[in-house]
């Protein structure tokens, strides 16, 4: 069966610190894969999503980007984290119509 | 552990035709529950719920939560073939957040 992994569930990062944030799938081959952001109880921002190894779309410009650098990993990250970069990502993986499989998150707080 | 399950599976009605969307969870620490209609690559919020027994609506569409259930339900009315998605319901713990599988419905001209 098909499993994702998200790491770290909570980081608490100083301003201006790097980031990164690791996701991997399993039991998949070739996933399409997402990082969102989840606004406070509300919808889900998409920040990026890959279709392949290499291949990453960006939706939104900011202080992040995205890697995925094997077929089942994606990886967020940011040289310099901003206070507004507060919030929580969640990662998700997709196979055309399928319905996204989530990964549990990861809250992550500058200070 | 936390988990969230949605039923049915896959819904397939005809146009006109009323459907309700089940979501069940068990969550340590629940903050709200969530609904969303997924399209395309980014789901559409519906609608978010914290207080057990009050009914949100968003014109053909309404939710209501029970807490005591441990439950929720999206009701469509007079269904459109627009309406055609999958439906995924999301429980925001404190520290997390988890998802169901989606409920996939088809409307049928």
């Amino acid at each position: 069966s098909q499993t994702i992994h998200q790491w770290p569930a909570t980081l608490v990062q100083p301003v201006g610190s790097p980031l990164s944030l690791e996701c991997t799938v399993e039991g998949t081959s070739n996933p399409n894969l997402y990082w969102y952001r989840q606004a406070a109880g509300r919808g889900l921002q998409l920040l990026f999503y890959s279709v392949g190894i290499g291949q990453i779309s960006s939706e939104v410009p900011q202080n992040l980007s995205a890697s995925r650098p094997q077929d089942r990993q994606f990886i967020l990250s940011s040289k310099k984290l901003l206070l507004s970069d507060s919030g929580f990502y969640l990662c998700a993986w997709g196979t055309g119509n399928s319905p996204l499989h989530f990964g549990n998150g990861t809250r992550l707080t500058v200070t | 552990e936390d988990k969230v399950v949605q039923s049915p599976l896959s819904l397939v009605v005809h146009e006109g035709d009323t459907v309700t969307l089940n979501c069940s969870y068990e969550v340590t620490n629940f903050r709200s529950l969530l609904w969303y209609k997924q399209e395309k690559k980014a789901p559409t919020f519906l609608f978010m719920l914290t207080s057990s027994g009050i009914e949100k609506k968003s014109g053909r569409l309404s939710s209501i939560l029970d807490k005591k259930e441990l439950s929720s339900i999206l009701n469509i009315t007079a269904t459109q073939t627009g309406d055609s998605a999958i439906y995924l319901c999301a429980v925001e713990a404190v520290d997390d957040m988890r998802f169901g599988a989606g409920t996939r419905l088809t409307v049928k001209p």
